[in-house]
């Protein structure tokens, strides 16, 4: 059973817009959740993350919001850009443990110019 | 800085032989370290993991076992490979178990025949 869910495989946007990755769990014991970028044949690189006790974190073009009680969070990219095309995970840790993170199958943003 | 390292980057295999991943991480000590695989189409999924030298854990029942000689060596190991094993091997490291970032070293990409 998936406890972080990513629903949309994929995702296409034209360059210069909004894009919004979306994230679903079903663990009420996660407090932090992140937000990875993951190029072709690479590992992935950590983009941006918050803690349960926020709503918003804001990091340059990225922003993560966090809705509790749906156990939904979101990532916008915006202005996207053609080096944004990756896929993107979101992964959760449970309170407790030893910094395990788990990990939705990803979203793959194409960005086109 | 800290840097993360893994060998091979591509590894092809007969099914039934043995194998060997390594993972080292340089710039940190007693760091947290993990093995996660990427299959196909899926996300990604964490194997083991480790606290401190000789200390693993396992996440999931497999043909693969690891093993942690050193502070900063982590190493993925199967006495038989399978051709289920073929994947996409990630070693990742973070400081400890309050730190919530993991940074992933580039990958080794395993295909067994």
């Amino acid at each position: 059973d998936q406890q972080v869910k990513q629903n949309s495989p994929s995702l296409s946007v034209q360059e210069g817009r909004i894009s919004i990755l979306n994230c679903d769990y079903t663990n009420s014991m996660f407090d932090y959740f992140l937000w990875y970028k993951k190029y072709p044949a690479e590992g992935p690189t950590f983009l941006i993350s918050i803690s349960s006790i926020k709503d918003k974190n804001e990091d340059g073009r990225f922003t993560v919001f966090l809705n509790k009680s749906a156990k939904h969070l979101s990532l916008h990219i915006v202005p996207s850009q053609p080096g944004d095309s990756a896929v993107y995970f979101c992964a959760a840790k449970e309170v407790g443990s030893q910094g395990n993170l788990i990990f939705g199958k990803g979203t793959k943003l194409s960005v086109k110019p | 800085s800290q840097t993360i390292h893994q060998w091979p980057a591509t590894l092809v295999q007969p099914v039934g032989s043995p194998l060997s991943l390594e993972c080292t991480v340089e710039g940190t000590s007693n760091p947290n370290l993990y093995w996660y695989r990427q299959a196909a189409g899926r996300g990604l999924q964490l194997l083991f993991y480790s606290v401190g030298i000789g200390q693993i854990s396992s996440e999931v029942p497999q043909n693969l076992s690891a093993s942690r000689p050193q502070d900063r060596q982590f190493i993925l190991s199967s006495k038989k490979l399978l051709l289920s094993d073929s994947g996409f091997y990630l070693c990742a490291w973070t400081r400890d178990s309050n730190n919530n970032e993991q940074f992933f070293g580039p990958g080794t990409r395993l295909t067994v025949l």
